[in-house]
């Protein structure tokens, strides 16, 4: 059974652009929740979606947002970013149930 | 809203030790999730182990237990017997135990250091 893949595992850009960070789940898993891990603020809750709505959010400015599609797989999208969106972004999926969340190997984003 | 502290940043042990990693949270809430979150340097966070807050039994996992004291509000995670492969960082966890409330409030974190 394959897990949580996230893509892509490292990725550069530079401040104003915007990138977008993919995530697909488990197999049957509907709920897609993102975290932001830095070393400062340690993990914080973005946002979770579950069957393409979303369904919690966290404390982050607009220029954080997601999707999630029919077939469960996440995206997220960060415009103009800013020298303080580098960090590890982690994706968790789950049946959606009271627990139980896998998480992938995350996103390593480094903004220049 | 909850909040999770880990007090200890750094912890190590022998090989083949006890440890211990302390964690106390806060919150008015009398049902709720905790959990112990491994992450390697693969990045990739593993559960070690879950506790239902309404169940008075400590949750045990092969090596690991936990010592849970709701009135405390304190949620220790036991390693017993300590291998190479325990070094990483552990997280502890709270969730609120609400249907559709997926967020996990984390800890700072503790770097376990295991020395052969």
């Amino acid at each position: 059974k394959a897990g949580v893949t996230q893509t892509p595992r490292y990725l550069i850009k530079t401040r104003g652009q915007q990138v977008t960070l993919s995530c697909s789940p488990i197999s049957g898993h509907r709920s897609v929740s993102w975290y932001q891990q830095t070393p400062g603020q340690g993990l914080q809750f973005l946002f979770e979606y579950f069957s393409e709505t979303q369904r919690n959010k966290g404390n982050f400015p607009g220029r954080f947002s997601g999707r999630q599609f029919s077939n469960s797989r996440s995206e997220m999208n960060v415009s103009t970013l800013e020298l303080g969106d580098s960090a590890l972004y982690l994706c968790a999926s789950s049946t959606g149930d009271l627990y139980g969340y896998t998480f992938g190997s995350g996103t390593r984003l480094t903004v220049v | 809203a909850q909040t999770v502290t880990q007090s200890q940043p750094e912890m190590s042990v022998q090989e083949a030790e006890t440890v211990t990693l302390s964690c106390t949270y806060d919150t008015s809430e009398s049902d709720y999730y905790l959990f112990w979150y491994k992450q390697p340097p693969s990045r990739q966070m593993i559960l070690v182990i879950r506790q239902e807050a309404y169940k008075q039994q400590n949750a045990t996992e092969n090596r690991f237990s936990v010592n849970f004291q709701k009135a405390a509000k304190s949620f220790s995670l036991k390693i017993s017997d300590s291998q190479l492969g325990d070094a990483a960082m552990y997280f502890c966890a709270y969730r609120r135990l609400i249907q559709g409330a997926q967020k996990l409030v984390f800890g700072q974190g503790t770097r376990l250091t295991i020395n052969p």
